[in-house]
């Protein structure tokens, strides 16, 4: 089974709006982390958010939140007032378990921003 | 401060040779792994070294090997190129102690088999 899934292979979103990247996961480990990286045309991955499996609160970080379910193992991406820049490549991965730096990431969904 | 450095950018090579790609992590950084990027497999963990030590490895033929040395900066090797190892070639470096354990990548190293 894919430990990470994401169904979306491309998203168009408008300059301005908001847009919602999916992404489903799939471990037995209690200890996890979660992450989206934005893979622009140069290849570089940046990273964009984490969020733990033990964190209670959705993580934030400036125009991106994750939107964590744990119970539905879900970890979709909301991106806000999306801009021209943001047209990318969005991964989502996985690290399971402590003391592993592995991670394991999702086939990635490609943002179109249109003006 | 400088982020994670890979070197050469660009390559190509035949089938049947070797390629030694370098990765020099962020000053500090003691924690480097390797990916490996293409169209068919997406992103796939090769392996991960610390303090000189690999300590982990991804599901790859004994071709794919690799070394950290005492500074850090790590090399991953490729011998009897294929075709399928046409990729691009990330590096990412981290701090262990940090909670996150943010991984810091490269701009990657692409690499073309004739």
């Amino acid at each position: 089974a894919q430990k990470i899934t994401q169904t979306q292979p491309g998203m168009f979103v408008q300059e301005k709006e908001a847009v919602t990247l999916d992404c489903t996961y799939d471990t037995s480990d209690q200890s996890y982390g979660l992450f989206w990286y934005k893979q622009p045309s140069s290849g570089e991955m940046i990273f964009l958010i984490y969020q733990g499996s033990y964190d209670e609160q959705n993580a934030t970080e400036g125009r991106y939140s994750l939107n964590f379910q744990k119970a539905r193992k879900s970890a979709n991406l909301v991106i806000s007032a999306s801009q021209l820049g943001d047209s990318a490549m969005y991964f989502c991965a996985m690290r399971e378990g402590p003391g592993r730096r592995a991670l394991t990431f999702g086939s990635g969904t490609r943002l179109q921003v249109q003006p | 401060k400088a982020g994670v450095t890979q070197t050469p950018r660009y390559l190509i090579k035949t089938r049947g040779q070797q390629v030694t790609l370098s990765c020099s992590p962020i000053s500090g950084h003691r924690s480097v792994s390797w990916y490996q990027q293409t169209p068919g497999q997406g992103l796939q963990f090769l392996f991960e070294y610390f303090s000189e030590t690999q300590r982990n490895k991804g599901n790859f033929p004994g071709r794919f090997s690799g070394r950290q040395f005492s500074n850090s900066r790590s090399e991953m090797n490729v011998s009897t190129l294929e075709l399928g190892d046409s990729a691009l070639y990330l590096c990412a470096s981290s701090l262990v102690e940090e909670g996150t354990g943010e991984l810091f990548f490269g701009e990657g190293s692409r690499l073309t088999v004739l």
